[in-house]
């Protein structure tokens, strides 16, 4: 089954902007992957799907500030002009025949 | 809007029972997969199962499967997840969530925690 691995944090300036990755194992390399954000004791919430062809699909009332973008093995969440509250957990899914995985999140940092 | 809202949990023992709820609206339930997806304190997220529209494909996680069961009653626009011999690893906030055609989640419950403790 595919592994996703992320970077456990990330922090950028209010302002700013940031790229989070998810890589997919290898041989894995056409797997799309959703990501999912996930406010301090809140649910996670759906953000978007990104294609391997780079494509994304973003969920309802998701802002323009949020996109997605493909590299190889990579599935970026790119985050412009960011704010205070895009300060949360970040996690990517992907999906095989008969299982679901998740990477272990990235904890974004909004200094 | 869809709503999703999550019901059951509470504390157990080790070795007991506890069966999860979750009360959907805002879409046509029949046409979805659903699933349930936890999170232990202070850890990621963990998918545990999910099941097809109409309750013929069911699909378990290696660390839950031949101890819980998912079922759903799309007359009463629930799903469900009989969970048995209860470990404490299996501590975790449970959410309910709504499939796009089985693959990823898109739309999330608030959760409802399970604590297995003596």
């Amino acid at each position: 089954q595919p592994v996703l691995t992320q970077s456990s944090s990330a922090s950028a300036s209010l302002g700013s902007s940031v790229k989070l990755t998810c890589t997919l194992s290898s041989g894995h390399r056409s797997y799309s992957v959703a990501w999912h954000q996930q406010q301090s004791g809140k649910a996670p919430r759906y953000l978007m799907k990104v294609e391997g062809s780079g494509s994304y699909n973003k969920g309802s009332g998701v802002p323009d500030r949020f996109s997605g973008s493909s590299s190889g093995t990579d599935r970026d969440l790119a985050i412009s002009n960011l704010q205070f509250e895009d300060e949360a957990d970040y996690y990517c899914e992907t999906w095989d025949s008969n299982t679901r995985v998740f990477g272990g999140g990235t904890r974004l940092t909004v200094l | 809007q869809v709503q999703l809202v999550e019901s059951g949990g509470g504390l157990v023992n080790p070795g007991g029972s506890l069966r999860l709820s979750c009360a959907a609206s805002g879409f046509t339930f029949d046409n979805y997969y659903m699933s349930w997806i936890r999170q232990a304190p202070g850890k990621g997220l963990e998918w545990v199962s999910y099941i097809s529209s109409g309750s013929s494909y069911t699909t378990y996680a290696a660390s839950v499967r031949g101890r819980f069961t998912i079922s759903r009653d799309n007359a009463k626009n629930s799903l469900y997840l009989q969970m048995n011999s209860l470990r404490a690893d299996d501590t975790a906030v449970y959410y309910c969530a709504r499939d796009f055609t089985g693959y990823y989640a898109d739309y999330w419950g608030q959760g409802t925690l399970v604590t297995v403790s003596s």
